[in-house]
């Protein structure tokens, strides 16, 4: 399978714990994107990466989640000290890059804090 | 005004008629557009970018309307198949970075038999 791949595909965890998720894009793929999206909204953008490095995060990332793509390749997800609402779907997705660039999404983490 | 909006539905459609639906952006200087499709509790899958010329994909046709700040998705001969939630999808950077890829809440449509 060379699509998106993210793992786990469900994680159920208590308030005040840390979680972490991982995401394999396209091998081709120079782009990461880390999106939430709740029930009856759109996905929303988190981060993205070019290779390595983190080009930007969004306000909604607060001081308790980060994002890594260590070798350009793979890239994590952790959120600390988890609250209920950051109960949603984590989705992953890689692309390109350039003008016009369409996002390939991994089947994403669906995250319940309890 | 919120930036990229769509009429959440449902719409309730009779298979084998034509359906479309609106999604206004709030940009003037958007560059990029694109119908994403999402099935419920699935990933959202690229439907069709759209061109400033209009472009068709087989039933679906998208539109861009820059003078009044829209596009739009036409889908002739629904079928059952095609009941899903259709995002809108923009880039509100004028650079078309990445990060300005927004996504309106969707449109949710039912093919009904």
């Amino acid at each position: 399978d060379t699509g998106v791949s993210q793992n786990p595909r469900h994680k159920i965890t208590k308030r005040g714990q840390n979680v972490t998720f991982r995401c394999d894009p396209i091998s081709e793929h120079n782009r990461l994107y880390w999106y939430r999206q709740t029930l009856g909204q759109g996905p929303e953008f988190l981060t993205y990466f070019q290779n390595e490095a983190q080009l930007e995060k969004s306000r909604l990332l607060s001081d308790r989640f980060s994002a890594e793509r260590p070798k350009g390749s793979f890239s994590t997800l952790e959120i600390q000290r988890t609250e209920q609402g950051d109960s949603a779907m984590y989705l992953c997705a890689s692309s390109l890059g350039g003008m016009g660039e369409k996002l390939f999404f991994g089947s994403g983490t669906q995250l319940s804090v309890l | 005004r919120k930036e990229v909006e769509q009429d959440p539905g449902p719409f309730n459609v009779p298979e084998g008629a034509t359906v479309a639906f609106n999604c206004t952006y709030s940009n003037s200087a958007s560059q990029s557009f694109f119908w994403y499709r999402q099935d419920c509790r699935k990933e959202p899958k690229l439907l069709m970018s759209v061109y400033s010329s209009g472009n068709e994909d087989g039933r679906f046709t998208a539109q861009l309307n820059r003078a009044s700040q829209y596009i739009s998705l036409l889908i002739r001969d629904s079928k059952l198949s095609d009941s899903a939630t259709y995002l809108c999808v923009v880039n509100m950077l004028v650079g078309g970075g990445a990060d300005g890829l927004t996504f309106g809440k969707g449109t949710h449509l039912i093919i009904q038999p």
